[in-house]
């Protein structure tokens, strides 16, 4: 069975001060890792697609990079508007749509 | 260009009930998921519907049915509700062909006492 872990499971940081979330998985072929921001009663919303080992994304101080069992999200000289849950997913090849979401990492950016 | 919408933003329940949820996809999206989230858990896949028809599902029991219309607006509904089935429902849409990305709504948050 397709699985998602995130850690850690939350993160304080001063403004500026660069850091990682990991996000290890196991899944029957890769069809792609998303990466999800979620703020509170709020939906998620989309950050990244990638598809294949080796492969990174850039937008404004974030970056996520992917290998063969994890994915790393960096948050580059954070801001407290970048306070936020974020989520991992994944779709296996053999899925229409589903995708197994990790429990989330909740950032807290303090001024 | 609107999003995914839906409706209600909150809903209570009593325990026993059936709720009805509903979703518009984004425009030029035609496939819609469902998913649940407990409080401080990541989204449940529930089903996703495509051409009106349930595409895949994921571990919820059959009180868990929807609707998908020819407008691919799709609905989500609950019978005999349980406590523990206070979460907020997600909907996401998704385009079939082509660079294929999940947007999701805001979601609907239900309540049931």
């Amino acid at each position: 069975e397709d699985q998602v872990t995130q850690s850690p499971e939350a993160l304080r940081l001063q403004e500026g001060e660069s850091s990682s979330l990991n996000c290890s998985y196991t899944v029957s072929g890769l069809r792609g890792l998303f990466w999800y921001r979620q703020d509170p009663g709020k939906g998620p919303e989309f950050l990244f697609t990638l598809y294949s080992a080796g492969e990174e994304k850039e937008k404004e101080r974030l970056k996520a990079t992917l290998t063969k069992k994890e994915s790393f999200l960096h948050i580059t000289a954070p801001k407290p508007e970048d306070s936020a849950t974020y989520l991992c997913a994944v779709q296996a090849s053999d899925s229409w749509g589903k995708l197994q979401f990790g429990a989330g990492t909740q950032v807290v950016v303090t001024p | 260009d609107a999003g995914v919408t839906q409706s209600p933003t909150h809903l209570i329940k009593t325990r026993g009930q059936q709720v009805t949820l509903r979703c518009s996809p984004k425009s030029g999206h035609d496939t819609v998921s469902w998913y649940q989230q407990a409080l401080g858990q990541g989204p449940q896949f529930i089903f996703q519907y495509y051409e009106e028809e349930e595409r895949q599902r994921g571990n919820f029991p059959d009180r868990f049915s929807g609707h998908q219309f020819p407008n691919y607006s799709s609905e989500l509904n609950v019978n005999a509700l349980l406590l523990g089935d206070s979460a907020l429902y997600l909907c996401a849409s998704s385009p079939s062909q082509g660079n294929y990305g999940y947007t999701f709504g805001s979601g609907t948050r239900l309540t049931v006492v």
